[in-house]
Protein backbone atom coordinates (compact mmCIF):
# COMPACT_ATOMS: atom_id res chain seq x y z
CA UNK A 1 0.00 0.00 0.00
CA UNK A 2 1.47 3.08 -1.30
CA UNK A 3 2.07 6.13 1.53
CA UNK A 4 1.76 10.16 0.57
CA UNK A 5 3.59 10.35 -2.28
CA UNK A 6 4.95 14.07 -3.36
CA UNK A 7 6.96 15.30 -6.39
CA UNK A 8 9.33 16.51 -6.93
CA UNK A 9 11.52 15.85 -4.19
CA UNK A 10 14.03 19.23 -4.57
CA UNK A 11 13.71 22.02 -6.57
CA UNK A 12 15.54 24.71 -7.00
CA UNK A 13 13.95 28.47 -8.05
CA UNK A 14 14.81 31.76 -8.68
CA UNK A 15 12.89 34.45 -6.15
CA UNK A 16 9.86 36.06 -7.82
CA UNK A 17 9.19 32.87 -9.63
CA UNK A 18 6.04 30.20 -8.99
CA UNK A 19 6.45 26.91 -8.01
CA UNK A 20 3.77 24.14 -7.72
CA UNK A 21 4.69 21.00 -5.52
CA UNK A 22 2.33 17.93 -5.64
CA UNK A 23 0.79 15.08 -3.29
CA UNK A 24 -1.09 12.27 -3.96
CA UNK A 25 -2.37 10.63 -1.03
CA UNK A 26 -2.67 7.57 1.01
CA UNK A 27 -4.93 4.94 -0.35
CA UNK A 28 -8.52 5.67 1.40
CA UNK A 29 -7.58 9.03 2.54
CA UNK A 30 -9.48 12.01 1.80
CA UNK A 31 -7.95 15.04 3.18
CA UNK A 32 -4.64 16.76 2.57
CA UNK A 33 -2.84 18.99 4.53
CA UNK A 34 0.32 21.23 3.48
CA UNK A 35 2.61 22.17 6.17
CA UNK A 36 5.86 24.54 6.19
CA UNK A 37 8.86 23.16 7.81
CA UNK A 38 11.98 25.78 8.12
CA UNK A 39 15.15 24.44 8.64
CA UNK A 40 15.51 24.12 12.17
CA UNK A 41 11.88 24.49 12.85
CA UNK A 42 8.39 22.51 13.68
CA UNK A 43 6.41 21.74 10.67
CA UNK A 44 3.55 24.95 10.68
CA UNK A 45 0.05 24.34 9.11
CA UNK A 46 -0.51 25.78 5.95
CA UNK A 47 -4.10 24.63 4.85
CA UNK A 48 -6.14 21.54 4.46
CA UNK A 49 -8.19 20.55 1.73
CA UNK A 50 -11.35 18.15 1.81
CA UNK A 51 -13.94 17.75 -0.91
CA UNK A 52 -11.72 19.97 -3.20
CA UNK A 53 -12.24 22.48 -0.75
CA UNK A 54 -9.95 24.82 1.44
CA UNK A 55 -11.42 23.59 4.94
CA UNK A 56 -9.28 25.40 6.83
CA UNK A 57 -6.04 27.51 6.55
CA UNK A 58 -3.20 28.95 8.87
CA UNK A 59 -1.06 31.52 8.60
CA UNK A 60 0.23 31.76 5.68
CA UNK A 61 -0.50 34.85 2.77
CA UNK A 62 -2.04 34.61 0.17
CA UNK A 63 0.89 33.63 -2.24
CA UNK A 64 0.33 30.50 -0.84
CA UNK A 65 -2.70 28.61 -2.65
CA UNK A 66 -3.87 24.84 -2.86
CA UNK A 67 -5.75 22.88 -5.07
CA UNK A 68 -7.39 19.22 -4.34
CA UNK A 69 -8.79 17.40 -7.09
CA UNK A 70 -11.80 14.70 -7.52
CA UNK A 71 -8.88 11.90 -6.88
CA UNK A 72 -7.57 13.43 -3.76
CA UNK A 73 -4.43 14.26 -4.70
CA UNK A 74 -4.13 18.26 -4.26
CA UNK A 75 -1.23 21.18 -5.55
CA UNK A 76 0.36 23.69 -3.24
CA UNK A 77 1.04 26.85 -5.04
CA UNK A 78 3.22 29.30 -4.33
CA UNK A 79 3.68 32.58 -6.27
CA UNK A 80 6.00 35.87 -6.14
CA UNK A 81 8.70 33.72 -4.26
CA UNK A 82 10.67 34.99 -1.28
CA UNK A 83 14.17 33.44 -0.55
CA UNK A 84 12.21 33.22 3.01
CA UNK A 85 10.01 30.28 1.44
CA UNK A 86 13.25 27.96 1.53
CA UNK A 87 11.71 24.79 3.38
CA UNK A 88 10.59 21.81 3.56
CA UNK A 89 6.96 21.21 2.52
CA UNK A 90 5.22 18.40 3.44
CA UNK A 91 1.98 16.82 2.80
CA UNK A 92 -0.13 15.08 4.82
CA UNK A 93 -3.29 12.52 4.47
CA UNK A 94 -5.56 11.81 6.84
CA UNK A 95 -9.12 9.67 6.96
CA UNK A 96 -10.64 10.09 10.18
CA UNK A 97 -7.38 9.55 12.93
CA UNK A 98 -3.97 10.81 12.45
CA UNK A 99 -2.08 12.07 9.64
CA UNK A 100 0.44 10.16 7.14
CA UNK A 101 3.37 11.99 6.27
CA UNK A 102 5.12 11.86 2.66
CA UNK A 103 8.94 12.36 2.63
CA UNK A 104 8.76 15.91 1.51
CA UNK A 105 9.56 18.47 -1.38
CA UNK A 106 12.65 20.33 -0.41
CA UNK A 107 12.19 23.93 -2.31
CA UNK A 108 15.34 25.58 -2.48
CA UNK A 109 14.95 30.15 -3.69
CA UNK A 110 18.01 31.90 -4.44
CA UNK B 1 -6.57 28.03 20.67
CA UNK B 2 -3.46 24.88 21.12
CA UNK B 3 -0.39 24.96 21.43
CA UNK B 4 2.93 22.67 22.75
CA UNK B 5 6.25 23.34 24.49
CA UNK B 6 8.94 20.97 24.05
CA UNK B 7 11.66 21.45 26.67
CA UNK B 8 15.40 20.74 25.44
CA UNK B 9 16.15 21.07 21.97
CA UNK B 10 19.15 18.62 21.82
CA UNK B 11 18.82 15.61 24.65
CA UNK B 12 22.24 13.46 24.69
CA UNK B 13 21.65 10.12 26.29
CA UNK B 14 23.93 6.99 26.36
CA UNK B 15 23.24 4.02 24.20
CA UNK B 16 21.19 1.77 26.66
CA UNK B 17 20.12 4.05 28.71
CA UNK B 18 16.61 5.93 29.56
CA UNK B 19 15.25 8.39 27.11
CA UNK B 20 12.88 10.87 28.34
CA UNK B 21 11.91 13.90 25.46
CA UNK B 22 9.32 16.71 27.61
CA UNK B 23 6.35 18.04 25.98
CA UNK B 24 3.83 20.74 28.13
CA UNK B 25 0.42 20.89 26.01
CA UNK B 26 -2.04 24.10 26.78
CA UNK B 27 -5.47 23.38 24.74
CA UNK B 28 -8.58 24.86 25.65
CA UNK B 29 -10.87 21.21 25.06
CA UNK B 30 -9.24 17.81 25.47
CA UNK B 31 -6.23 17.23 23.00
CA UNK B 32 -5.29 14.73 20.71
CA UNK B 33 -1.83 14.79 21.20
CA UNK B 34 1.05 12.75 18.98
CA UNK B 35 4.71 12.35 18.85
CA UNK B 36 6.51 12.15 15.62
CA UNK B 37 10.23 10.83 14.81
CA UNK B 38 11.59 12.48 11.76
CA UNK B 39 14.89 11.42 10.37
CA UNK B 40 17.42 13.78 8.11
CA UNK B 41 16.26 14.39 4.89
CA UNK B 42 12.82 12.73 5.75
CA UNK B 43 9.25 13.19 6.28
CA UNK B 44 7.38 12.48 9.74
CA UNK B 45 6.89 8.93 11.16
CA UNK B 46 3.67 8.70 13.63
CA UNK B 47 5.22 7.11 17.03
CA UNK B 48 1.89 7.32 18.88
CA UNK B 49 -0.85 8.82 19.90
CA UNK B 50 -3.04 9.95 22.10
CA UNK B 51 -7.09 10.12 22.08
CA UNK B 52 -8.63 10.04 25.31
CA UNK B 53 -8.63 6.36 25.69
CA UNK B 54 -5.94 4.67 28.45
CA UNK B 55 -3.73 7.46 29.77
CA UNK B 56 -0.34 5.67 29.19
CA UNK B 57 0.05 5.07 25.43
CA UNK B 58 2.26 2.61 23.92
CA UNK B 59 4.33 3.07 20.29
CA UNK B 60 6.51 1.82 17.84
CA UNK B 61 9.80 0.69 18.78
CA UNK B 62 9.39 0.40 22.15
CA UNK B 63 8.58 4.19 23.02
CA UNK B 64 5.59 4.91 24.98
CA UNK B 65 4.40 8.65 26.54
CA UNK B 66 2.01 9.39 29.85
CA UNK B 67 -0.77 11.79 29.46
CA UNK B 68 -1.07 13.84 32.45
CA UNK B 69 -4.26 16.16 32.91
CA UNK B 70 -2.66 18.03 36.12
CA UNK B 71 0.33 18.20 34.48
CA UNK B 72 -0.60 19.35 30.44
CA UNK B 73 2.33 16.94 30.12
CA UNK B 74 3.12 14.26 27.55
CA UNK B 75 6.14 12.87 27.86
CA UNK B 76 7.60 10.32 25.47
CA UNK B 77 9.90 7.62 27.34
CA UNK B 78 11.87 4.57 26.54
CA UNK B 79 13.69 2.59 28.81
CA UNK B 80 17.22 1.90 26.68
CA UNK B 81 17.95 3.94 23.85
CA UNK B 82 19.73 2.40 20.68
CA UNK B 83 21.83 3.77 18.10
CA UNK B 84 18.75 3.85 15.87
CA UNK B 85 16.95 6.25 17.95
CA UNK B 86 19.13 9.19 17.02
CA UNK B 87 16.52 11.74 15.15
CA UNK B 88 14.42 14.51 15.87
CA UNK B 89 11.09 14.07 18.20
CA UNK B 90 8.25 16.22 17.51
CA UNK B 91 5.19 16.56 19.84
CA UNK B 92 2.20 17.61 18.37
CA UNK B 93 -1.56 19.06 19.61
CA UNK B 94 -4.81 18.77 17.43
CA UNK B 95 -8.48 19.54 18.41
CA UNK B 96 -9.90 16.23 16.59
CA UNK B 97 -8.06 13.26 14.75
CA UNK B 98 -7.07 13.91 11.25
CA UNK B 99 -9.88 16.19 10.27
CA UNK B 100 -8.13 19.64 12.47
CA UNK B 101 -4.57 21.42 12.00
CA UNK B 102 -1.88 19.93 14.20
CA UNK B 103 0.28 22.46 15.75
CA UNK B 104 3.88 21.04 16.13
CA UNK B 105 6.73 21.86 18.69
CA UNK B 106 9.92 23.17 17.95
CA UNK B 107 11.41 20.13 17.83
CA UNK B 108 13.98 17.73 20.29
CA UNK B 109 16.81 16.04 18.53
CA UNK B 110 17.68 12.85 20.31
CA UNK B 111 21.91 12.11 20.55
CA UNK B 112 22.67 8.78 21.37
CA UNK B 113 26.36 8.43 22.36
CA UNK B 114 28.04 4.69 21.96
Amino acid sequence: DAGVTQSPTHLIKTRGQQVTLRCSPKSGHDTVSWYQQALGQGPQFIFQYYEEEERQRGNFPDRFSGHQFPNYSSELNVNALLLGDSALYLCASSLLEGYTFGSGTRLTVV
Amino acid sequence: AQSVTQLGSHVSVSEGALVLLRCNYSSSVPPYLFWYVQYPNQGLQLLLKYTSAATLVKGINGFEAEFKKSETSFHLTKPSAHMSDAAEYFCAVSLSGGYQKVTFGTGTKLQVIP
